[in-house]
């Protein structure tokens, strides 16, 4: 089956930098997605990755492994607004989206 | 303003009494899904349609349907709605699958609870 895995929740300081990580098992690959959720709203878009390497974009970064079937979300200078759940998600051979169950994120003054 | 629409926010409903949930979108996307998002399984595809004419079953179909009439409409249809559907249910859209770094927009969210 298919299956992508996140920590279901995470602390970080205000100001300090939290990296979230997500290990997938899909059948095929064409890119991976990571998106962001506040409380009671849509996913927004982040980022996308489909070859190895890190993605910058101004205060978040987000990295690939395709041998390793890995990707984290790097997220530098954390503001309170940043409170919010972080979703892993693979395209598949089939090009559908696999989501993972979204890593909420804390931030504590 | 691009964006996708969902009618209604919010709705309280019994169980059995026939419901639709409406999405739009005005960015000319060729691909519409409907998730549902349950609290520690996240979003979870219910169908999806690739273009007018064109919908398929995704990991929860049971007791959805589904059209798409339009390009820009891909309504939700529950016939009997069960308390088991209570959830929080978002419509997608993206220009299509034919380049693979597309992502999705969603709308607003329809919650749902089924009495």
């Amino acid at each position: 089956g298919q299956n992508i895995d996140q920590p279901t929740e995470m602390t970080a300081t205000e100001g300090a930098i939290v990296q979230i990580n997500c290990t997938y098992q899909t059948s095929g690959f064409n890119g991976l997605f990571w998106y962001q959720q506040h409380a009671g709203e849509a996913p927004t878009f982040l980022s996308y990755n489909v070859l190895d390497g890190l993605e910058e974009k101004g205060r978040f970064s987000s990295f690939l492994s395709r041998s390793k079937g890995y990707s984290y979300l790097l997220l530098k200078e954390l503001q309170m607004k940043d409170s919010a759940s972080y979703l892993c998600a693979v395209k598949d051979s089939n090009y559908q989206l696999i989501w993972g169950a979204g890593t909420k994120l804390i931030i504590k003054p | 303003e691009a964006q996708v629409t969902q009618n209604p926010r919010y709705l309280i409903t019994v169980t059995g009494k026939k419901l639709t949930v409406t999405c739009s979108q005005n960015m000319n996307h060729e691909y519409m899904s409907w998730y549902r998002q349950d609290p520690g399984l996240g979003l979870r595809q219910i169908y999806y349609s690739m273009n007018v004419e064109v919908t398929d079953k995704g990991d929860v179909p049971e007791g959805y349907k589904v059209s798409r009439k339009e390009k820009r409409n891909f309504p939700l249809i529950l016939e009997s709605p069960s308390p088991n559907q209570t959830s929080l249910y978002f419509c997608a859209s993206s220009p299509g699958t034919g380049d693979t770094s597309f992502e999705q927009y969603f709308g607003p969210g329809t919650r749902l609870t089924v009495t």
